[in-house]
């Protein structure tokens, strides 16, 4: 149980399009989900934190306009990331917990962003 | 500020030796504490985790981990290494449980060797 899935796993684009990510949790609800960002040979970092139903808690230095987070269900939080740049390029990586008094996060296995 | 300092990012042993991947935190409140793996093309897993019971945290493939305050350390160890260890390890830190927000470490490759 408690397994968190990403589509795609990958993706090329353009300069200047964007790139919707979608993280689902398949067999439990969760009422949180995190959004982290890991450069090559870098640790994760934090983007921000994604509650069903209410808006997105960025990290400090994330561009809120840029990277667009909805979580509409108790199963799918989305990161769309606009006017997407090659600095963009990175991996994805989100996160789920099953419920609010748990402390264990369920992770993804995460998408690859390239832009050209 | 919490923080999270991984020592060496790439550590090699034998298979049946005793890996030693090295974690120190930095945190203004008692801390919890995690160790994760990853796998290639998979998502992180827990191996454990500490929440201020056990200072010595038990988890999962026989690995565990001791929180010393002192030392500000939380070392992952596993007595016999497999070759099937072979992964990146990642420990974090939450400065709360409520938030659920981890800061992570830059990680450790564990290369086996047989």
């Amino acid at each position: 149980g408690a397994v968190v899935s990403q589509h795609p796993s990958w993706v090329i684009c353009k300069s200047g399009t964007s790139v919707k990510i979608e993280c689902r949790s398949l067999d439990f609800q969760a009422t949180t989900m995190f959004w982290y960002r890991q450069f090559p040979k870098q640790s994760l970092m934090l983007m921000a934190t994604s509650n069903e139903g209410s808006k997105a808690t960025y990290e400090q230095g994330v561009e809120k306009d840029k990277f667009l987070i909805n979580h509409a269900s108790l199963t799918l939080s989305t990161l769309t990331v606009t006017s997407a740049h090659p600095e963009d390029s990175s991996f994805y990586i989100c996160s789920a917990k099953r419920g609010a008094r748990t402390d264990t996060q369920y992770f993804g296995p995460g998408t690859r962003l390239t832009v050209l | 500020a919490q923080s999270v300092t991984q020592l060496g990012s790439h550590v090699s042993v034998s298979e049946g030796a005793l890996v030693l991947l090295r974690c120190n935190y930095s945190s203004s409140v008692p801390p919890y504490l995690f160790w994760y793996v990853q796998y290639p093309n998979q998502g992180l897993q827990l191996l454990l985790k500490y929440t201020s019971a056990a200072t010595l945290v038990k988890g999962i493939n026989g690995f565990e981990a001791e929180f010393k305050k002192s030392e500000t350390s939380f070392h992952l160890t596993k007595p016999s290494a497999h070759m099937s260890d072979a992964a990146e390890y990642f420990c974090a830190v939450s400065p709360s449980s409520n938030t659920g927000k981890l800061i992570f470490g830059q990680g450790t490759t564990l290369q086996v060797k047989p």
